[in-house]
């Protein structure tokens, strides 16, 4: 299967920094990537939908200027958790979609980031 | 996107079949049933999908109600590395996909 490439896979920062988290598709181009966030026992949330070259829409909730989301080409999305405070540790998962390649139904989700900030 | 029941958790001995069923009983004509698992810390990872019809590939098998109405998940021969969080979803294709709470499989030795 197609492979979506997120780095760090692990991130300790101090509270008031940012923090980037990168997410790359390998194998496609993936012209719309999700960002979700997975507090511990609970399931994946969405943050925010973002295609590439044009500004992320985020869900209700989701603060657009502390999280940061860039899609700049078809291979690369990150996130920026600005002003980390401890209540954004979390894990969070990016996803990536080719919407208009053959292989528009399917979904291939990032390894994940566990950010702890302290 | 339709939503969908599954059981909150489940058991299975090491070897044996894991069935893990899902409802998806408002699921729309369009929509797909996919299923995904998730080893803890790590992202979700794609087990399976089918419309109608049966499906197997080298992870699992799908079976699908005849109404469509149900679906189970068939893990033939668990093993330890199988224990995870299992998300059932119905889902046209659209855009994001939407998790529900899954039902966590714990495989015993």
């Amino acid at each position: 299967g197609a492979v979506v490439s997120q780095h760090p896979s692990r991130v300790i920062c101090k509270s008031g920094t940012s923090v980037k988290i990168e997410c790359r598709s390998l194998d496609f181009q993936a012209t719309t990537m999700f960002w979700y966030r997975q507090f511990p026992k609970q399931s994946l949330m969405l943050m925010a939908t973002s295609n590439e070259g044009s500004k992320a829409t985020y869900e209700q909730g989701v603060e657009k200027d502390k999280f940061l989301i860039n899609h700049a080409s078809l291979t690369l999305s990150t996130l920026t958790v600005t002003s980390a405070h401890p209540e954004d540790s979390s894990f969070y998962i990016c996803s990536a979609r080719d919407l208009g390649g053959q292989r528009n139904t399917e979904a291939f989700f990032g390894q994940g980031t566990r950010l702890t900030v302290v | 996107d339709a939503k969908t029941t599954q059981p909150p958790s489940m058991d299975c001995a090491e070897g044996r079949a894991a069935n893990l069923p899902c409802n998806h009983s408002t699921i729309s004509g369009n929509e797909y049933v996919y299923w995904y698992r998730q080893i803890h810390s790590q992202g979700p990872q794609y087990i399976i999908h089918g419309l109608k019809n049966n499906e197997t590939n080298e992870m699992a098998s799908l079976i699908i109600t005849e109404d469509r109405k149900s679906s189970t998940l068939i893990l033939p021969h668990a093993t330890l590395r199988d224990t995870a969080v299992y998300y059932c979803l119905a889902w046209a294709g659209s855009y994001q996909l939407t998790f529900g709470k899954g039902t966590k499989l714990s495989v015993i030795p």
